[in-house]
């Protein structure tokens, strides 16, 4: 079965960075886009970005041009999300989710979500 | 921008839900798509082309609309159907409305 496991809570220091790992198994990884979507403590979502396994290829949420990466390792299923110049309002669950296919940009699977509090 | 409506909708187990969703400008159906996310798990998709239940999905489940104007219909609700409904087009969410127990 489809599974995206991240990597665990962090605590992070204003001004520093994160990288939040997502762990793809159960299908071809480099078959269907990655995107990454955090919610805020109590809050909605919000749309960061996505990656193309397959080539690498990356579009991210202005709101986050020049603060955020994302990249894939292929050999080991798995994207990664880079977020730089933590601030307080960056505390937040960090979701990888899988597109539902082709050209799609629902998402039918996602991952447990990842911690990240900047404090 | 997504506009969902209302933001928190009070029903009992058994009664028929309505929710809205409404955009700033008209868009594509293909890319309409209705999530439900209950206390502590990650967003769960319901709905995609505004109108096709996502697998599994139980058919009291139903999405229509199309331009601007969007619906999530739940039939007749369950107890573990009260959480909170996200729509989404593309790279934008709509800020969700909570379906509480009356």
């Amino acid at each position: 079965q489809v599974q995206l496991v991240q990597s665990g809570a962090e605590v992070k220091k204003p001004g520093a960075s994160v990288k939040v790992s997502c762990k793809a198994s159960g299908y071809t990884f480099n078959d269907y886009h990655i995107h990454w979507v955090r919610q805020a403590p109590g809050q909605g979502l919000e749309w960061m970005g996505r990656i193309n396994p397959r080539n690498g290829a990356t579009n991210y949420a202005q709101k986050f041009q020049g603060r955020v990466t994302m990249t894939r390792d292929t050999s080991i299923s798995t994207a990664y999300m880079e977020l730089s110049r933590l601030q307080s309002d960056d505390t937040a669950l960090y979701y990888c989710a899988r597109i539902r296919g082709g050209i799609a940009y629902d998402f039918d699977h996602w991952g447990q979500g990842s911690l990240v509090t900047v404090s | 921008v997504l506009a969902q409506s209302p933001g928190t909708l009070s029903l009992s187990p058994g009664e028929r839900a309505t929710l809205s969703c409404r955009a700033s400008l008209s868009v594509s159906s293909n890319f309409l798509a209705w999530y439900q996310q209950r206390p502590g798990q990650p967003p769960r998709l319901l709905i995609y082309g505004a109108l096709t239940r996502a697998t599994g999905i139980p058919d009291r489940f139903s999405g229509s609309g199309s331009g601007t104007d969007f619906t999530l219909t739940i039939s007749r609700l369950e107890p573990e159907d009260f959480a909170v409904y996200y729509c989404q087009h593309t790279e934008t969410f709509g800020q969700g409305t909570t379906l509480e127990i009356k």
